[in-house]
């Protein structure tokens, strides 16, 4: 089946630690995005990528890190930089032909102790 | 992008029909509307879109008033199922290239027995 997987579920990390997300799509799409959801808000952009080896910044990029070295894989790293690193986080991909319709992945739910 | 105006928070009747609106007066011509929902800690999932026409698919219909500055989803026969959180987005669409859809907060559509 094709989709986007995202591990692990839940994430636990102390305080003062880089920890990477990952996200894995095998619906060749070009694009691949991260968001950030707090209790209660909607999603926020973290980064975005529209094709391999490039990368932009979305709104809330600062203490965030990602790379695309592969088009199936876009991975995150949350650093000790990020101030409230604790959240919900999502990873979705488009492809050329679905109008910007984005499919998410399942998410990972960070907690930093 | 333009803003997007959604209630807080809406109930329906299981087997009733769902009537979810948003406003969007500051829309410009080349921006569609889009309808994602999420249950709760799962990844967003696509419903929706439109430009001025009015459109179904096996999950909604989208109505869209003839200004195009309001517009509203509709579940013709709520379930159980069915209770998640609603955004609507608007975004313009340009060929070949992704853009970021901005996710507000949403409409909590609880379904009820």
């Amino acid at each position: 089946d094709g989709g986007i997987t995202q591990s692990p579920k839940y994430l636990f990390r102390k305080e003062g630690q880089n920890v990477t997300l990952s996200c894995e799509q095998n619906l060749n799409h070009d694009a691949m995005y991260w968001y950030r959801q707090d209790p209660g808000q909607g999603l926020r952009l973290i980064y975005y990528s529209q094709i391999v080896n490039d990368f932009q910044k979305g709104d809330i990029a600062e203490g965030y890190s990602v790379s695309r070295e592969k088009k199936e894989s876009f991975p995150l790293t949350v650093t000790s930089a990020q101030k409230n690193p604790t959240a919900f986080y999502l990873c979705a991909s488009t492809g050329r032909d679905s109008y910007n319709e984005q499919f998410f992945g399942p998410g990972t739910r960070l907690t930093v102790l | 992008d333009a803003k997007t105006t959604q209630p807080p928070s809406m109930d329906c009747a299981e087997g009733r029909a769902a009537n979810l609106p948003c406003n969007h007066s500051t829309i410009s011509g080349n921006e569609y509307v889009y309808w994602y929902r999420q249950i709760h800690s799962q990844g967003p999932q696509y419903i929706i879109h439109g430009l001025k026409n009015n459109e179904t698919n096996e999950m909604a219909s989208l109505i869209i008033t003839e200004d195009r500055k309001s517009s509203t989803l509709i579940l013709p026969h709520a379930t159980l199922r069915d209770t998640a959180v609603y955004y609507c987005i608007v975004r313009a669409f340009f060929s070949g290239g992704y853009n970021k859809l901005i996710f507000g907060a949403g409409t909590r559509l609880a379904v009820h027995p």
